[in-house]
C-alpha cells in the first residue's frame, strides 16, 4: 500500500476538545475525500475536495471542518460540535474513477 | 433519493459453496455501480466495477437495470474470502467522484 497516509492511527479526545486528523497522499490525485465509517451504517462522505483552495461539504458535514492547501494534504477537523464523534474516519484520492483509501484513524472520545 | 442498500449485514457460506451478495440501488439516471472490499487488516479497496465486465478473484456482478441491482457472485467461495464487501454508486459525469456506499455486508467462508 502507501501513497495514502493517515495519522495518528488512533486518537483519544476529551469531550469539548477540536481534534485534526492528518491526511497525506503522493499520488498527485487531484481530489481527495474524508468518509466517516460506523458499523452497520457503511461510509457517509463528510468533505470532498476536487482541486486545492476549494472543498464541498458531503452528507455529514456538520460539526466538520476542513482544508486543502496543498495538493498532497486534506486535514479534518474534528470540532466540538460533533455531537458523536466516536468512530472510525477514512481518506481517499480519486483517479479515473476509482477511489484509493487510507489505513484510517480511529477516533474515540473520552 | 439516491440510495445503495445492502440487504445482509452477514453472510456465512461453507468453502466451496456459491455466494451471492445483494446490492440493490436508487438512481434516478444511470449511474456507475462499484464493488469495494476491505480484509481483515487492509485497506478498503475496488474489487470491481460494472462498466469493466470482468471477473475479479472469480467474483462477477451484472448490473440489472430493471431490478436496479448489482448483486456480486461467486460459484465457489473460498476462505480467503472472508471480508466487508461495500456496494457503491456515482453518478454520471462521476460528480466529483463522489460515492455514495451500502451498508457493508461481511462475508464469512468457513471451512
Amino acid at each position: 500500500d502507501g501513497g495514502i497516509t493517515q495519522s495518528p492511527k488512533y486518537l483519544f479526545r476529551k469531550e469539548g476538545q477540536n481534534v485534526t486528523l492528518s491526511c497525506e497522499q503522493n499520488l498527485n490525485h487531484d481530489a481527495m475525500y474524508w468518509y466517516r465509517q460506523d458499523p452497520g451504517q457503511g461510509l457517509r462522505l463528510i468533505y470532498y475536495s476536487q482541486i486545492v483552495n476549494d472543498f464541498q461539504k458531503g452528507d455529514i458535514a456538520e460539526g466538520y471542518s476542513v482544508s486543502r492547501e496543498k495538493k498532497e494534504s486534506f486535514p479534518l477537523t474534528v470540532t466540538s460540535a460533533q455531537k458523536n464523534p466516536t468512530a472510525f474516519y477514512l481518506c481517499a484520492t480519486d483517479r479515473e474513477n476509482t477511489q484509493y483509501f487510507g489505513p484510517g484513524t480511529r477516533l474515540t472520545v473520552l | 433519493a439516491q440510495r445503495v442498500t445492502q440487504p445482509e449485514k452477514l453472510l456465512s457460506v461453507f468453502k466451496g459453496a456459491p455466494v451471492e451478495l445483494k446490492c440493490n440501488y436508487s438512481y434516478s439516471g444511470s449511474p456507475e455501480l462499484f464493488w469495494y472490499v476491505q480484509y481483515s487488516r487492509q485497506r478498503l479497496q475496488l474489487l470491481l466495477r460494472h462498466i469493466s465486465r470482468e471477473s475479479i478473484k472469480g467474483f462477477t456482478a451484472d448490473l440489472n437495470k430493471g431490478e436496479t441491482s448489482f448483486h456480486l457472485k461467486k460459484p465457489f467461495a473460498q476462505e480467503e474470502d472472508s471480508a466487508m464487501y461495500y456496494c457503491a454508486l456515482s453518478g454520471p459525469g462521476n460528480q466529483g467522484g463522489k460515492l455514495i456506499f451500502g451498508q457493508g455486508t461481511e462475508l464469512s467462508v468457513k471451512p
